[in-house]
C-alpha cells in the first residue's frame, strides 16, 4: 500500500532556530500534500495544502512566513518552522493523496517538535 | 469545524466486536465517509471509506444508513492493539480535498 515517510520523527531545538521537516511519498507520486499540527489532547488541525510546483495554500491563522512549505517534486514536501519558539512545540503530521483520484489520504508518522 | 459527531469514548472487550457510530447529517451527495484511527503518538491510519454502499476490507466493515446521515464502523474482533482514537470524516475526495478532523472516539479495548 501507499506509504508516506516523515523525517525526523523527533527533534529538539533551541528557541530562535529553524527546523525542517521532510515528507516523502515512497511508492507513488503526490501532487498534493497536506500539513497538520496536533497539540496535546487535541485533534489534528490542517495548516496548509502543499501543491507541487506552486505556492502552498495556508489555512486561516497560519503564518506563511513562519511555516515555509516547499513542494519541489512529486515525492517530497518540506515544512520549515522558522525562528521557532516554545509555543511552536507540537506534533506535525503530513499526508498525501494516493495515485488514483479519490484514493484516501495516507499519513506520515509525524514529527514531535520540542522548542526549548 | 468538523461536520461529524461521534461519542467521545467507548469501551470494548477483547475479542468482541466494536461498533463505533458516527453522525454526518449534513453530508452532501458527493461526499464520502472516511474512517481513520490514531494510535498514541503516531500519524492517523486509514481504515475504510464509502459513499453509500456498505464496505468491508481486511480491517473493518462500514455500514452506511440508507439516508447517509449516519454510519457505523465495525471492528469484528477487537484486540488490545485496536485501542486508539477513531475519526469519522465526510469529505468529497477528488484531486484537492482536505480532511477536517473532529475529536473522534477514544476506543479502549479491555482484556
Amino acid at each position: 500500500g501507499a506509504v508516506v515517510s516523515q523525517h525526523p520523527s523527533r527533534v529538539i531545538c533551541k528557541s530562535g532556530t529553524s527546523v525542517k521537516i521532510e515528507c516523502r511519498s515512497l511508492d507513488f507520486q503526490a501532487t498534493t500534500m497536506f500539513w497538520y499540527r496536533q497539540f496535546p489532547k487535541q485533534s489534528l488541525m490542517l495548516m496548509a495544502t502543499s501543491n507541487e510546483g506552486s505556492k502552498a495554500t495556508y489555512e486561516q491563522g497560519v503564518e506563511k512566513d513562519k511555516f515555509l512549505i516547499n513542494h519541489a517534486s512529486l515525492t517530497l514536501s518540506t515544512l520549515t518552522v522558522t525562528s521557532a519558539h516554545p509555543e511552536d512545540s507540537s506534533f506535525y503530521i503530513c499526508s498525501a493523496e494516493g495515485r488514483e483520484s479519490g484514493s484516501p489520504l495516507h499519513f506520515g508518522n509525524g514529527t514531535r517538535l520540542t522548542v526549548t | 469545524d468538523a461536520k461529524t459527531t461521534q461519542p467521545p469514548s467507548m469501551d470494548c472487550a477483547e475479542g468482541r466486536a466494536a461498533n463505533l457510530p458516527c453522525n454526518h447529517s449534513t453530508i452532501s451527495g458527493n461526499e464520502y465517509v472516511y474512517w481513520y484511527r490514531q494510535i498514541h503518538s503516531q500519524g492517523p491510519q486509514y481504515i475504510i471509506h464509502g459513499l453509500k454502499n456498505n464496505e468491508t476490507n481486511e480491517m473493518a466493515s462500514l455500514i452506511i444508513t440508507e439516508d447517509r446521515k449516519s454510519s457505523t464502523l465495525i471492528l469484528p474482533h477487537a484486540t488490545l492493539r485496536d485501542t486508539a482514537v477513531y475519526y469519522c470524516i465526510d469529505c468529497a475526495g477528488g484531486s484537492n480535498y482536505k480532511l477536517t478532523f473532529g475529536k473522534g472516539t477514544l476506543l479502549t479495548v479491555n482484556p
